[in-house]
């Protein structure tokens, strides 16, 4: 069982929609999560960490459910620029090693 | 934007032959990755560094890929000899600290195996 599973995907959404990605992870020592954006053919970058009060950022709210060892992300009224691959990462160990998910992805249509 | 730089972008190379990739972290970040993300797949950890040292090569193939960071500054990674199988991107990322939530990804090399 890999350490970090994520819906297979791929999503494909009209504009407007509201899409959630979710994830689990099989380590219960991982210690911080994050979802990271990777565009085509582009390197991952930051989305949002992921916080077990749960936390938004505009559009985008992310949710951690350490009892059930669960991750998701809410993206509400969906935009062309949101289609990307989303990661879903865990980090954990003494060097705060990052794992990630296979990735989900999404393609926003007009 | 402070950015990390990797070269080359692009490379081609036949099995049996030797690559070596090379990646400058944004300046002052301590920490430095190197990644490999298969087509379909996230990146998967190579190999940290913390300054010049190595803190974690567990999944580095070590009979064929070596990996340096001499003066705790830029990095090259290495493969000898490149397998078809090492058909991949291989990504550098740097975070300022150990601990540091926010790891930086350069623009990636694109290794093809013939």
């Amino acid at each position: 069982r890999k350490e970090v599973e994520q819906d297979p995907g791929p999503f494909n959404v009209p504009e407007g929609a509201t899409v959630a990605f979710n994830c689990t992870y099989s380590n219960s020592a991982s210690q911080s999560f994050f979802w990271y954006r990777q565009d085509c053919r582009k390197e991952p970058k930051l989305l949002m960490s992921v916080y077990s009060s749960g936390n938004e950022d505009g559009r985008f709210t992310a949710q951690l459910n350490r009892a059930s060892q669960y991750i998701s992300l809410l993206i509400r009224d969906s935009k062309l620029s949101d289609s990307a691959t989303y990661l879903c990462v865990g980090s954990g160990g003494s060097n705060y090693k990052l794992t990630f998910g296979k990735g989900t992805l999404l393609t926003v249509n007009p | 934007e402070a950015e990390v730089a990797q070269s080359p972008r692009y490379k081609i190379t036949e099995k049996s032959q030797a690559v070596a990739f090379w990646c400058d972290p944004i300046s002052g970040h301590a920490t430095l990755y190197w990644y490999r993300q298969i087509l379909g797949q996230g990146p998967e950890l190579l190999v940290q560094f913390q300054d010049e040292s190595v803190v974690d090569d567990s999944q580095l193939p070590k009979d064929r890929f070596s990996a340096e960071r001499l003066k705790g500054v830029d990095s090259t990674l290495k493969i000898q000899p490149a397998e078809l199988g090492d058909s991949a991107m291989y990504l550098c990322a740097s975070s300022l600290v150990l601990a540091g939530n926010e790891q930086f990804f350069g623009p990636g090399t694109r290794l093809t195996v013939l």
